[in-house]
Parts: C-alpha cells; sequence; structure tokens
C-alpha cells in the first residue's frame, strides 16, 4: 500500500514563527502536492512539485513556501506564520501526472 | 480556470434511501476522481473516472461522468450509516493538477 506520511497530526504555533511542515512517501511518486482545507471551501492546493528540486505554484502559495531535496519528502514552510495559516493541510503523491493521488493523514495547524 | 461546483454540501438521509450527489465543472476535462474523508481522517480514493459515459460501482455507491455536460453524479443506493462521511470530487485541469469541489457531508441516520 502506498503510504504518505505527516510528521505531525496537531501544531500550535505563534503568530510570527517559521512553521515547516514535512511529508514523506514511499512509493517513489513523481509528483506530490500539498492542500489546505478549510471548511466550505474544500481543497485548495498551495503547491505542486513534479521533480526533485521542481515546483509549481498552486492556487494559494502566498505565505508559503516548498522544498524538495529528495523524491519522498515535500516540505512546506510558513515563513512566518499568521492567524489566517490556521487550517487543517493534507500532503499528497501521485506516481504521475493525471492520476489519482494519495493522500496523507493531515496536520491541523493552530496559530495563535 | 476551472472551477468545480458540488451540490449539495450537506446531507441527511434516512437509512435505506437513495441518493445523488452532483459535480459540475466550468471546463473541458476527461479526468475525475471521487474520494471519501471520515471525520479526522485524511481522503481515501473512490473511483477514478477517465472517459465520457464511464460509470464505476462499489457496494453501494455508483459514480458516472458526462464530459459534454461536465457532469459527474455519486449515486447512493439504500443509505446505510457506514456511508456518512464526506465526500469530494475533483477534476483534472490538464494541467498536472487537480481542483476539488467543496465537498458533500452527509449523514445517515437510522
Amino acid at each position: 500500500d502506498v503510504k504518505v506520511t505527516q510528521s505531525s497530526r496537531y501544531l500550535v504555533k505563534r503568530t510570527g514563527e517559521k512553521v515547516f511542515l514535512e511529508c514523506v512517501q514511499d512509493m517513489d511518486h513523481e509528483n506530490m502536492f500539498w492542500y489546505r482545507q478549510d471548511p466550505g471551501l474544500g481543497l485548495r492546493l498551495i503547491y505542486f512539485s513534479y521533480d526533485v528540486k521542481m515546483k509549481e505554484k498552486g492556487d494559494i502559495p502566498e505565505g508559503y513556501s516548498v522544498s524538495r531535496e529528495k523524491k519522498e519528502r515535500f516540505s512546506l514552510i510558513l515563513e512566518s506564520a499568521s492567524t489566517n495559516q490556521t487550517s487543517m493541510y493534507l500532503c499528497a503523491s501521485s506516481p504521475s501526472v493525471r492520476t489519482e493521488a494519495f493522500f496523507g493523514q493531515g496536520t491541523r495547524l493552530t496559530v495563535v | 480556470e476551472l472551477k468545480v461546483e458540488q451540490n449539495p454540501l450537506f446531507l441527511s438521509m434516512q437509512e435505506g434511501k437513495n441518493y445523488t450527489i452532483y459535480c459540475n465543472y466550468s471546463t473541458t476535462s476527461d479526468r475525475l476522481y471521487w474520494y471519501r474523508q471520515d471525520p479526522g481522517k485524511s481522503l481515501e480514493s473512490l473511483f477514478v473516472l477517465l472517459s465520457n459515459g464511464a460509470v464505476k460501482q462499489e457496494g453501494r455507491l455508483m459514480a458516472s461522468l458526462d464530459t459534454k455536460a461536465r457532469l459527474s453524479t455519486l449515486h447512493i443506493t439504500a443509505a446505510v450509516h457506514d456511508l456518512s462521511a464526506t465526500y469530494f470530487c475533483a477534476v483534472d485541469d490538464n494541467n498536472n493538477d487537480m481542483r476539488f469541489g467543496a465537498g458533500t457531508r452527509l449523514t445517515v441516520k437510522p
């Protein structure tokens, strides 16, 4: 089975802190994604990566950056956390373009 | 820009009843996905629909795709409590990305 693992289930951070969310997949997938999920808004794409060191902005990249130094790992970085970044963050991976994605368990981030 | 609309957003139904969730999207696409999310859990893939007229069924759930109408449906037959979850459709935007609907929160009552 494909496994996508996010480093934390719950995080509480203070406004202005730099926050790292880590995601690791074990199936050698090319593509990795970061979404945030908010009630009534579904999932919104923050960034995705289709190869090591490659990244593309999604719909809501402002306030976020990403890093993909190794194929299996995709990190989401909040440079200076703000309260409006309180959300559920979901990482996903897929083997190639235009295929179904496999999701991690999510990280619920609260910024106070 | 591709937009995906699901309706209804909330659905409360009795066990044993049938109902349909609708997913409309705004631009041409030939791939659509349905996911299920249980409370506090992540998304689980249910169906991948790859062409016009595609129909897939698993248990009490059946999904179909009409690319000409830009519409997918998820039909629930004889609902049971275990189907209570949030269901998302996602549409491939032909650009290495999926766009998700807002989700339909389904509650099945005894």
